[in-house]
């Protein structure tokens, strides 16, 4: 258990659906991430927030809202997704310093499927 | 664009032996490296990182090399067991902005 969650951890829409994923964070960080990764590529970042306001956004299609309502859970809000939406979707947080930095850890990702 | 690159897809290795792992990266504004270790099924893990003001840092087997004239960063695990099989991926940071590498799958041979 690394202290970051996700749900769920599998998930199964169609195209038209509506869906959000969930992330929390138990380990009193300031930073937290959303990652997309698709099978034989890198890990893309797609969104960053340093205390719950959005600090990078990676020209992620508007099909993808994040949410985070405060410094222990992001959301991540699903809708009209394409079928190469499909991929593990990654949560992180980090202890984030003056500079943005600071190691990142991950939570087990919610693997997505759209049909 | 930015990248991070691995020089090997796979790496096979026989238990107890020295593991190597290299990675490159392209920005030279990059300021924080983290290795990462992902099992099937499971997230990244942190292992290890290192700052540009370093050019070594040791873990326990492991160790991290930066080599910043070249922009080459390097991970090496010390006698190698099952339990270190895993997907294994570095990473390049400026800021909030990371860029990782397609990663190295790390067998090992008992």
């Amino acid at each position: 258990e690394t202290g970051v969650t996700q749900t769920p951890r599998h998930l199964v829409m169609g195209m038209t659906n509506k869906k959000s994923l969930k992330c929390e964070q138990h380990l009193g960080h300031n930073a937290m991430y959303w990652y997309k990764q698709s099978a034989k590529k890198p890990l893309e970042l797609m969104f960053v927030y340093s205390l719950e306001e959005r600090v990078e956004n990676n020209s992620v299609p508007s099909r993808f809202s994040p949410e985070c309502p405060n410094s222990s859970h992001l959301f991540l809000h699903l809708h009209t997704l394409q079928p190469e939406d499909s991929a593990l979707y990654l949560c992180a947080s980090s202890q984030a310093g003056g500079r943005g930095d600071g190691a990142q850890y991950f939570g087990p990702g919610t693997r997505l499927l759209v049909l | 664009g930015e990248s991070v690159g691995l020089h090997l897809p796979t790496l096979s290795v026989q238990e107890g032996d020295n593991s190597i792992i290299n990675c490159a990266y392209s920005n030279s504004a990059s300021d924080y490296f983290i290795w990462y270790k992902q099992e099937s099924g499971k997230g990244p893990q942190f292992i290890i990182d290192i700052r540009s003001n370093m050019d070594k840092r040791q873990g326990q087997r492991v160790t991290v090399l930066l080599n910043k004239t070249v922009k080459h960063l390097s991970l090496q695990i010390a006698a190698t067991q099952p339990g270190d099989s895993a997907v294994y991926f570095c990473a390049a940071t400026r800021g909030f902005k990371t860029i990782f590498g397609a990663g190295t799958r790390l067998f090992v041979k008992a």
